[in-house]
């Protein structure tokens, strides 16, 4: 069976500095991963995708993700926060039946 | 292109009374689906459908909830009679039959 999970709830960072958000699935197939972002009363916005090509995936607005198999995790990254960031975000794991399987999200803070 | 449309954006109703969520996927996309929101989670698949065909309906409360997608385009999703637990975010995705889905901003629902 398909899962995911997202290792933080809530994540605050400082205006200028990186960003991490975890994470970690579990597929019993090559899975395909993605990571969308939901700004308050708006609907998601896809983010990247990881598709079985390359291990780095870029994505819009300066994010991108790696995918580590021998970690299980497809962790979201960005060099340099912006106030903007401010969203909930959501890491994806498809059953290759197109069902999306969504972790529960963390909420990404921005300090200025 | 556009985006996915749905309307109405917000939904106030009493308990027992009916409601209707009116979907418009991305032009060409044969893939419709429709999810659930509840407050502080991820989205929920309700239905599938391919074209006009729904192929996965297993989590729609089939005894509240209907759906229909006339000509393989369009897709009304209708709850009745509503009750206090339909209270959440309703949103609609489209996609080309690949893993890909494009979500509508969503129907918040709230039943009094």
């Amino acid at each position: 069976a398909q899962s995911v999970t997202q290792l933080d709830s809530h994540v605050s960072v400082s205006e200028g500095t990186p960003v991490l958000l975890r994470c970690n699935y579990s597929s019993s197939y090559s899975p395909s991963l993605f990571w969308y972002v939901q700004h308050p009363n708006k609907g998601l916005q896809l983010l990247l995708k990881y598709t079985s090509a390359a291990t780095l995936v870029k994505g819009i607005n300066g994010f991108e993700a790696e995918f580590k198999k021998s970690e299980t995790s497809f962790h979201l990254t960005k060099p340099s926060a912006h106030m903007s960031d401010a969203a909930e975000y959501f890491c994806v794991v498809s059953t290759g039946t197109y069902k999306y399987i969504f972790g529960t999200g963390t909420r990404l803070k921005v300090l200025a | 292109e556009a985006g996915v449309v749905q309307s109405p954006r917000y939904k106030i109703i009493e308990k027992k009374q009916p409601v209707a969520f009116w979907c418009n996927p991305i032009s060409g996309h044969n893939t419709l689906y429709w999810y659930r929101q509840n407050l502080g989670q991820g989205p929920e698949l309700l239905i599938r459908y391919e074209n006009e065909e729904a192929v996965d309906d297993s989590q729609l409360p089939k005894d509240r909830f209907s759906a229909e997608r006339l000509k393989g385009v369009d897709s009304t999703l209708k709850i009745q009679p509503a009750e206090l637990g339909d209270s959440a975010v309703y949103l609609c995705a489209s996609g080309r039959s690949t893993d890909t889905q494009y979500f509508g901003p969503g129907t918040r629902l709230t039943v009094l």
